[in-house]
């Protein structure tokens, strides 16, 4: 199986401060994605990765910045946690060139 | 990418083979369907995928018709911890320029002992 873990895992933080999550990998994966999971909108893509210091929007991107300054690690950043942003976050890298992702065990994270 | 319609639940009895069906109407010629399950509370985890040709791996059979408009994941002999949601995913290879994957509400599989 794919190393990846997720940091923290559980979290809680005021409206307006500042937020990071950190996703590690063991292996070289090129590609690395974040995702948000909210009841009713199932799995959205916030940012993905495609190498070092190589990132792009997705979905739903307002509000979140990333960096990949090392291959293993893909940081995303609440600049200023809202109350919208309570959610639960998987990191997810790609195996290969096809679509089978292998997930992180999620964090949650509670904006009051 | 083709839109997918899966049943919101099933049951299936321990120890029975979990049939969840997707159908895939739509689905373009180099799209292959891809069925991930989430756990409660766990991320979602890769089962199998396939373009036209029957699959089987240690988790599940995969059977895709032969129109290809539609598909059947087969869990063999379903368990307690099969219990899930699952998504089926129609996307081509390189899912585009991002390669990710977009999930849809998916078939909430309950197993029952």
């Amino acid at each position: 199986d794919a190393g990846i873990t997720q940091s923290p895992r559980h979290k809680v933080t005021e409206t307006g401060t500042p937020v990071t999550l950190r996703c590690h990998q063991t292996e070289n994966h090129r590609y690395m994605y974040w995702y948000r999971q909210d009841p009713g909108h199932g799995l959205r893509l916030i940012h993905y990765s495609y190498g070092v210091k190589d990132t792009d929007k997705g979905e739903v991107s307002d509000g979140y910045s990333v960096s990949r300054s090392k291959t293993e690690d893909f940081l995303l950043t609440l600049e200023s946690a809202t109350s919208s942003q309570t959610s639960v976050y998987f990191c997810a890298i790609r195996l290969g060139g096809g679509l089978e992702q292998f997930f992180g065990p999620g964090t949650r994270l509670t904006v009051l | 990418d083709a839109k997918t319609t899966q049943p919101p639940s099933m049951d299936c009895a321990e120890g029975r083979a979990a049939n969840l069906p997707c159908n895939h109407s739509t689905i373009s010629g180099n799209e292959y369907v891809y069925w991930y399950r989430q756990i409660h509370s766990q991320g979602p985890q890769y089962i199998i995928h396939g373009l036209k040709n029957n699959e089987t791996n240690e988790m599940a059979s995969l059977i895709i018709t032969e129109d290809r408009k539609s598909s059947t994941l087969i869990l063999p002999h379903a368990t307690l911890r099969d219990t899930a949601v699952y998504y089926c995913i129609v996307r081509a290879p390189e899912g585009g320029s991002q390669g990710n994957l977009i999930f849809g509400k998916g078939t909430k599989l309950s197993v029952k002992p």
